[in-house]
């Protein structure tokens, strides 16, 4: 257990729809991350928070948002969605802002239908 | 463009055999690279990291190579278990970037036969 938590686990909805991804980093981690996997494709990066502030984009979508709160757990809204979003979504957090070890979450498995 | 490349989608060894998994990438910004395991339906669990004033870092089973000239990396696993048997992801990211975003291989599938 990483100590990274992600929900739902699954997700399933149709095209067109709206969907929020929820994760709560490790105690103590200031930093959230924000990482696609889709099939046969390694992991992309999509966002990085730190501290509540947007730190890095990746190649997120203009149809995907994110935020992290007060209390450091970010959210990711994706928004009509498309097929081609099915994916796994995995979270990741960290103490440090950069050069530091990520621990990864369980991941939410989204199917568009 | 992909700045780090895993070129062995897979690789079987027998169990109490070393397993080296190899990893190349292109960026000279990357400093510091990590090795993940996944095994299905879970998120990456972290194995083993190292920055690039090192050439190695030794932790237990696992040790990792870095050869900068090469741009080239590689995780040894010895011996080699069954349960190691699952994915296995080379990560890298460039401080100088003041972001933590890693950039990751393919990933390798490692089968440790009994």
């Amino acid at each position: 257990d990483s100590g990274v938590t992600q929900t739902p686990k699954h997700l399933i909805t149709a095209t067109g729809q709206r969907v929020t991804l929820r994760c709560s980093p490790r105690s103590g981690d200031l930093s959230v991350y924000w990482y696609q996997q889709s099939l046969d494709q390694g992991l992309q990066f999509l966002i990085q928070y730190y501290n509540g502030e947007e730190r890095a984009k990746g190649n997120i979508l203009e149809r995907f948002s994110a935020q992290q709160f007060p209390d450091l757990h970010s959210e990711l809204n994706l928004s009509s969605l498309e097929l081609g979003d099915s994916a796994l979504y995995f979270c990741a957090s960290s103490v440090l802002p950069r050069t530091d070890t990520q621990y990864f979450g369980p991941g939410t498995r989204l199917t568009v239908l | 463009d992909q700045q780090v490349k895993q070129n062995s989608p897979s690789l079987s060894v027998q169990e109490g055999r070393i397993s080296i998994l190899n990893c190349d990438y292109t960026n000279s910004m990357f400093d510091y690279f990590l090795w993940y395991k996944k095994y299905p339906a879970e998120g990456p669990t972290f194995l083993i990291s190292i920055s690039s004033i090192k050439d190695k870092n030794e932790d237990g089973r696992f040790t990792v190579f870095l050869n900068k000239s090469a741009k080239h990396l590689s995780l040894h696993i010895v011996p080699s278990q069954p349960g190691d048997s699952a994915v296995y992801f080379c990560a890298a990211s460039a401080g100088a970037d003041n972001t933590g975003k890693l950039i990751f291989g393919q990933g390798t599938t490692l089968q440790v036969k009994p």
